[in-house]
């Protein structure tokens, strides 16, 4: 089944502690992305990668890190966690990025994250 | 002012009714937009798309863009309670590097 997976779904922690958020797709796919999402603020893009050589910042990206070193896996990194970064989190996919809207972006079923 | 813009209800209506949904968007140069459907506890999923110039229908779902207005609507009909999501209006970045997406809006359909 094509499919893109997060783990952890579900995340407590406190302000300072490092953690990963691990993200991977089965579909071969060269575009990978992460975003927030924020009640009343929608979804917005943290990082994106058009392919392994290639990551970039997006809109929110202040607090976190990405990793592309192998196509299937983009994990998101916050190395110092703030409650500000308290938020849903979507991993997602497409085969070359979103410049053709027959391209399906698949996306994760979610990291809901708590910062103490 | 935001690129896409969404009101994000709620929005509840009985078994069968007609839905519309709506979003403005402010840049003339968006392309074609996009509606997602987000169940609750799940990922955003791709409902429907058009280009900026035209209307779509798939079975009870019909989305329309409006150039003059810059407005994009997302029409269901014989609305089911498995309709019962949040939908999110979409275009793209121009560097095709990122969905914009509007805030939502949450329809509950009640049988």
């Amino acid at each position: 089944e094509a499919q893109v997976t997060q783990n952890p779904r579900y995340l407590i922690t406190v302000t300072g502690k490092k953690l990963t958020v691990t993200c991977s797709q089965n579909m071969n796919h060269e575009y990978m992305s992460w975003y927030r999402q924020d009640p009343g603020l929608g979804l917005r893009q943290i990082y994106y990668s058009m392919n392994v050589e290639v990551t970039d910042k997006g809109d929110v990206p202040e607090g976190y890190k990405v990793s592309r070193k192998e196509k299937r896996n983009f994990p998101l990194i916050l190395e110092s966690p703030s409650p500000n970064q308290t938020s849903l989190y979507f991993c997602a996919s497409s085969l070359f990025g979103q410049g053709d809207p027959q391209e399906t972006q698949y996306f994760g079923p979610g990291t809901r994250l708590l910062v103490l | 002012q935001k690129e896409v813009e969404q009101d994000p209800g709620p929005l509840s209506v009985p078994e069968g009714a007609i839905v519309s949904l709506n979003c403005t968007y402010s840049n003339s140069a968006f392309q074609y937009f996009m509606w997602y459907r987000q169940y609750s506890r799940k990922g955003p999923e791709l409902l429907m798309y058009t280009y900026s110039s035209g209307n779509k229908e798939d079975g009870r779902f019909t989305a329309q863009v409006d150039k003059s207005s810059k407005y994009i609507s997302l029409f269901i009909r014989d609305s089911q309670p498995s309709d019962s999501a949040t939908y999110l209006c979409a275009t793209t970045n121009q560097a095709g590097t990122a969905l914009i997406f509007g805030k939502g809006t949450t329809l509950s359909v009640s049988s």
